[in-house]
């Protein structure tokens, strides 16, 4: 059964360097997500992303976070000066279609800013 | 010290029961809803989706019931396993955006 995959698993670094996390959406998919969990706490929808550009966006995807589909299977959420508070799950995950469609999540990739 | 987090409302069952998840939604323009489990350290897998032009969808062993009127949701799982033990997180959708919004969670425990 097709799945979304995601690298590293687990990514820990300093605050202020950046990190690029790495997802391999289901291949037929056309749409594409971020999520992230803070330990403990609820799922929160970051960015979605079609046709090579963000669809939509939450008020914590701010200037820190960019999106990019650099080839035609991976899909990156880069931060560019972690903080303390970048720490959590990320989630990617990917759609056939935008509306009413289920979203398949990868495992996540734990990230620790130190 | 004290803990910092959420505290996530708790549901034990004995093994073979029916367990029954609930799930409150906030925004009435929301019209697709999905009940996810996640397991520790995972990330959350579909287990069943509704529209809102429904009000009740059977899967294996699962069944989602929606009511539009209190906007509430809920998730029944027949014959309760131990595997069935995670958490489970409602979300919901608006056909005018993409993302999804997840609720609270249930922290669900399988006695066996």
């Amino acid at each position: 059964e097709p799945e979304v995959t995601q690298t590293p698993s687990h990514q820990v670094t300093q605050m202020g360097q950046e990190v690029i996390l790495r997802c391999v959406p289901i291949s037929n998919h056309l749409y594409f997500y971020w999520y992230r969990q803070i330990l403990g706490q609820k799922v929160e929808f970051l960015v979605s992303f079609y046709n090579n550009e963000i669809s939509e966006k939450s008020e914590i995807f701010d200037d820190q976070f960019s999106v990019e589909r650099p080839d035609g299977s991976n899909f990156t959420l880069k931060i560019r000066s972690t903080k303390l508070e970048d720490s959590a799950m990320y989630f990617c995950a990917s759609s056939a279609d935008r509306i009413q469609e289920t979203q398949y999540f990868g495992p996540g990739t734990r990230l620790l800013v130190l | 010290g004290e803990s910092v987090g959420l505290h996530l409302p708790t549901l034990s069952v004995q093994e073979g029961d029916n367990s029954i998840i609930n799930c409150a939604y906030s925004n009435s323009a929301s019209d697709y809803f999905i009940w996810y489990k996640q397991e520790s350290g995972k990330g959350p897998q579909f287990i069943i989706d509704i529209r809102s032009n429904m009000d009740k969808r059977q899967g294996q062993r699962v069944t989602v019931l929606l009511n539009k009127t209190v906007k509430h949701l809920s998730l029944q799982i027949a014959a309760t396993q131990p595997g069935d033990s995670a958490v489970y997180f409602c979300a919901e959708n608006k056909a005018s955006g993409s993302r999804l919004t997840f609720g609270e969670g249930t922290q669900l425990t399988v006695n066996p």
